[in-house]
C-alpha cells in the first residue's frame, strides 16, 4: 500500500527565509506526486506535481520540488517566503492507471507559521 | 482553467436525516471524480471513486449504503449521506480529474462543512 509522511507537524519560518518541507513515500512504482496549499476557508491549490523527466519541478508562486528516488523523497522548497504563505501544505503520492491518475493518497499535512 | 465547486459550502441537520451535497466540474468535463473526508487537523482520507455513467468505487472501510454517491453527468457527482449521525459530522472534499494526456490533475472543490446535531 502507497503512503505518504510529511515529518513536520508544524514549521515557523521567518518571512523574507527559505523555506524547505520534507515529505517521504512508498510506493512500489514510479510515484506520481503532488504538494497542494491549503489556506483556512478555500480549497486545496495544486502547487506543482511530478510525473516523469526532469526531477527538479516548478510549481507556482516561486515553489519547487525535488524528487529524489534514492531517497524516496519530494520535498517542497521555497527560497523566500511570503506572509501569504502561511497555509497547511499537503504532499500526496497517485497511483497511475490505465484511465489517468487514481484517487490520492495524502499526508497528514504541515502547517507553515510565518513569522514578521 | 479548472474550477470544481461544492454545493453547499457548510450544512447543519439533525440525526438521522440525509444530506446530499453537489460537486460540479465548472469549466471541463470530468469522466472521475473523487470523494474525500478530512477530520479537523488532520489529512484527507480518500472515501470512494465516482465515475461518470458507472458504479461508485469505495475505500476499505467507507460504507457504500450510508454514503451514496451519483455521477449522472460529466460535469456533476453527488454524495448523500443518508440516516447522518453527529459521528459523520466533518469535511467532506470533492475533486474532479482533467485529463490532459497521462499527466492528468485532481482539481479540488472548496469542502463542505457538515455538522450533524
Amino acid at each position: 500500500a502507497q503512503s505518504v509522511t510529511q515529518p513536520d507537524i508544524h514549521i515557523t519560518v521567518s518571512e523574507g527565509a527559505s523555506l524547505e518541507l520534507r515529505c517521504n513515500y512508498s510506493y512500489g512504482a514510479t510515484p506520481y506526486l503532488f504538494w497542494y496549499v491549503q489556506s483556512p476557508g478555500q480549497g486545496l491549490q495544486l502547487l506543482l506535481k511530478y510525473f516523469s523527466g526532469d526531477t527538479l519541478v516548478q510549481g507556482i508562486k516561486g515553489f519547487e520540488a525535488e524528487f529524489k528516488r534514492s531517497q524516496s523523497s519530494f520535498n517542497l522548497r521555497k527560497p523566500s517566503v511570503h506572509w501569504s504563505d502561511a497555509a497547511e501544505y499537503f504532499c500526496a503520492v497517485g497511483h497511475l492507471s490505465g484511465g489517468g491518475a487514481d484517487g490520492l493518497t495524502f499526508g497528514k499535512g504541515t502547517h507553515l507559521i510565518i513569522q514578521p | 482553467g479548472a474550477v470544481v465547486s461544492q454545493h453547499p459550502s457548510w450544512v447543519i441537520c439533525k440525526s438521522g436525516t440525509s444530506v446530499k451535497i453537489e460537486c460540479r466540474s465548472l469549466d471541463f468535463q470530468a469522466t472521475t471524480m473523487f470523494w474525500y473526508r478530512q477530520f479537523p487537523k488532520q489529512s484527507l482520507m480518500l472515501m470512494a471513486t465516482s465515475n461518470e455513467g458507472s458504479k461508485a468505487t469505495y475505500e476499505q472501510g467507507v460504507e457504500k449504503d450510508k454514503f451514496l454517491i451519483n455521477h449522472a453527468s460529466l460535469t456533476l457527482s453527488t454524495l448523500t449521506v443518508t440516516s447522518a449521525h453527529p459521528e459523520d459530522s466533518s469535511f467532506y472534499i470533492c475533486s474532479a480529474r482533467k485529463a490532459s494526456g497521462r499527466s492528468d490533475t485532481q482539481y479540488f472543490g472548496p469542502g463542505t462543512r457538515l455538522t450533524v446535531l
